[in-house]
């Protein structure tokens, strides 16, 4: 079974523009999560979605944004970049009947310069 | 709110050695507690997993995890490390009311060095 996909691995964008970020989960996982790592503040938790449908969401501004399509796959978007948005973002799928764990993508690097 | 402590930022250990990763958690109710190991350039594994039933959990790679609830702690531990061990360790917990959906709360990393 194919494990969860991202695009693109690595980018670099300019304070002030937009960047999206793809996650393919894996087949029959309906769970998608998003999260921001970087060395200052460890990894946290940006988003859930599930049926298309964002379930909970963590401490992070507006400029951050997903969704979720009927395929499962989910894209986030980062607004108005700001340096501080540097980081490596990691996307995780997971059944979501019972307590299972989450797999996790390569992530994307992103570098806003 | 969950929280999640690792308390030693690195953890030195000669090939062969015990290894052990600690974690202490915060949580109300009883914890589903994760441990997910990350190689450089790349996404988390996952380890293993406490949910409920026998306090000793074994996983993958050798890794098996100790559940203490008086001590709310999660410890990781192998019992002979290898120099492929090398890697960025990290605990979570996820809230068992299920409120947060899947949402894990990290611990801040445990770098482990297997010397040989």
């Amino acid at each position: 079974k194919a494990g969860v996909t991202q695009t693109p691995r690595y980018l670099i964008k300019t304070r002030g523009q937009q960047v999206t970020l793809s996650c393919s989960p894996i087949s029959g996982h309906r769970s998608v999560s998003w999260y921001q790592q970087t060395p200052g503040q460890g990894l946290q938790f940006l988003f859930e979605y599930f049926s298309e449908t964002q379930r909970n969401k963590g401490n992070f501004p507006g400029r951050f944004s997903g969704r979720q399509f009927s395929n499962s796959r989910s894209e986030m978007n980062v607004s108005t970049l700001e340096l501080g948005d540097s980081a490596l973002y990691l996307c995780a799928s997971s059944l979501d009947q019972g307590v299972f764990e989450q797999y996790f993508g390569p992530g994307t690097r992103l570098t806003v310069t | 709110a969950q929280s999640v402590a690792q308390p030693e930022d690195q953890v030195n250990v000669a090939e062969g050695n015990p290894l052990t990763v600690k974690c202490t958690y915060s949580v109300s109710g009883n914890p589903y507690l994760f441990w997910y190991v990350q190689y450089p350039n790349r996404g988390l594994q996952f380890l293993l997993k406490y949910i409920t039933g026998d306090n000793l959990v074994k996983g993958s790679y050798g890794f098996e995890a100790e559940f203490n609830k008086s001590q709310t702690s999660f410890h990781l531990k192998k019992p002979s490390a290898l120099v492929s061990d090398s890697a960025l360790y990290f605990c979570a917990v996820r809230d068992p009311s299920g409120a947060a959906g899947n949402k894990l709360t990290f611990g801040g990393g445990t770098r482990v060095l297997v010397k040989p």
